[in-house]
C-alpha cells in the first residue's frame, strides 16, 4: 500500500507557470502511471493528464504531466495560468498489489 | 460523446441500503472497465469500487468492503453500485467513472446523504 502526497494549496498569477507536485509514500512512481485530475468548484472531475504525460483531446498543451525518479515524484505543470485554472487538482495512481486505486489529497491552486 | 449519468441518491438512515445507477452512452460500454469514486462534502476524492469490462473482476476499498457491491448489464449499458450497511460516514456525491488504471471520463454525480 502507498500513499500519494500533495500539497494543500498553491497560487501564482495569472500568465505564470506553477508546478504541482505528487509524492509517492513507498514503491516507484514509475511503478504505475499517474493521471492528473482538474475539479473546478462545483463541478465532476475531469482528466487533465492521463499515463504520466499524455494529454486528452481538447486539453490545452499549457498542461504537462512528468516523472521523477529521484523523488519518487509526479509533477503537473500548467504555464500561462489563466483564471479559468483556478481549480482542484488530485493525483491518482494505481496499487497492483492490492488492485486499489489510490487518488491524492487535492491541491486547490489559486490565481490572482 | 461519452455520457455516464448517475441516479439512485438520496437521503437514507444509517444501516439502511441504496442502489445507484449509472446509465452510459456514446461508447461501447462492454469494452471498458468502471469506477465508482466518490467526494464527501469539503473532502477529497476516494475510490470506492471497480469492475473489469466483463464483470469478472471486482475491486473494492478496504472502507466499503462487504458492505457496497459494484456490478454491471453490458445488454443495459448500465453500472450499479448497491449500497447496504450505510453509515454516517459514507455520506457523499457518489461518481460514475470509465477507465482501469486512469480515469478518462466522470459522471455528474449523485448526492447520497446518511442521516437520521
Amino acid at each position: 500500500n502507498f500513499m500519494l502526497t500533495q500539497p494543500h494549496s498553491v497560487s501564482e498569477s495569472p500568465g505564470k507557470t506553477v508546478t504541482i507536485s505528487c509524492t509517492r509514500s513507498s514503491g516507484s512512481i514509475a511503478s504505475n502511471y499517474v493521471q492528473w485530475y482538474q475539479q473546478r468548484p462545483g463541478s465532476s472531475p475531469t482528466t487533465v493528464i492521463y499515463e504520466d504525460n499524455q494529454r486528452p483531446s481538447g486539453v490545452p498543451d499549457r498542461f504537462s504531466g512528468s516523472i521523477d525518479s529521484s523523488s519518487n515524484s509526479a509533477s503537473l505543470t500548467i504555464s500561462g495560468l489563466k483564471t479559468e485554472d483556478e481549480a482542484d487538482y488530485y493525483c491518482q495512481s494505481y496499487d497492483s498489489s492490492n488492485h486499489h486505486w489510490v487518488f491524492g489529497g487535492g491541491t486547490k491552486l489559486t490565481v490572482l | 460523446q461519452v455520457q455516464l449519468v448517475e441516479s439512485g441518491g438520496g437521503v437514507v438512515q444509517p444501516g439502511g441500503s441504496l442502489r445507484l445507477s449509472c446509465a452510459a452512452s456514446g461508447f461501447t460500454f462492454s469494452s471498458y472497465g468502471m469506477h465508482w469514486v466518490r467526494q464527501a462534502p469539503g473532502k477529497g476524492l476516494e475510490w470506492v469500487a471497480f469492475i473489469r469490462y466483463d464483470g469478472s473482476n471486482k475491486y473494492y476499498a478496504d472502507s466499503v468492503k462487504g458492505r457496497f457491491t459494484i456490478s454491471r448489464d453490458n445488454s443495459k449499458n448500465t453500472l450499479y453500485l448497491q449500497m447496504n450497511s450505510l453509515r454516517a460516514e459514507d455520506t457523499a456525491v457518489y461518481y460514475c467513472a470509465k477507465g482501469f488504471q486512469g480515469i478518462f471520463s466522470w459522471g455528474q454525480g449523485t448526492l447520497v446523504t446518511v442521516s437520521s
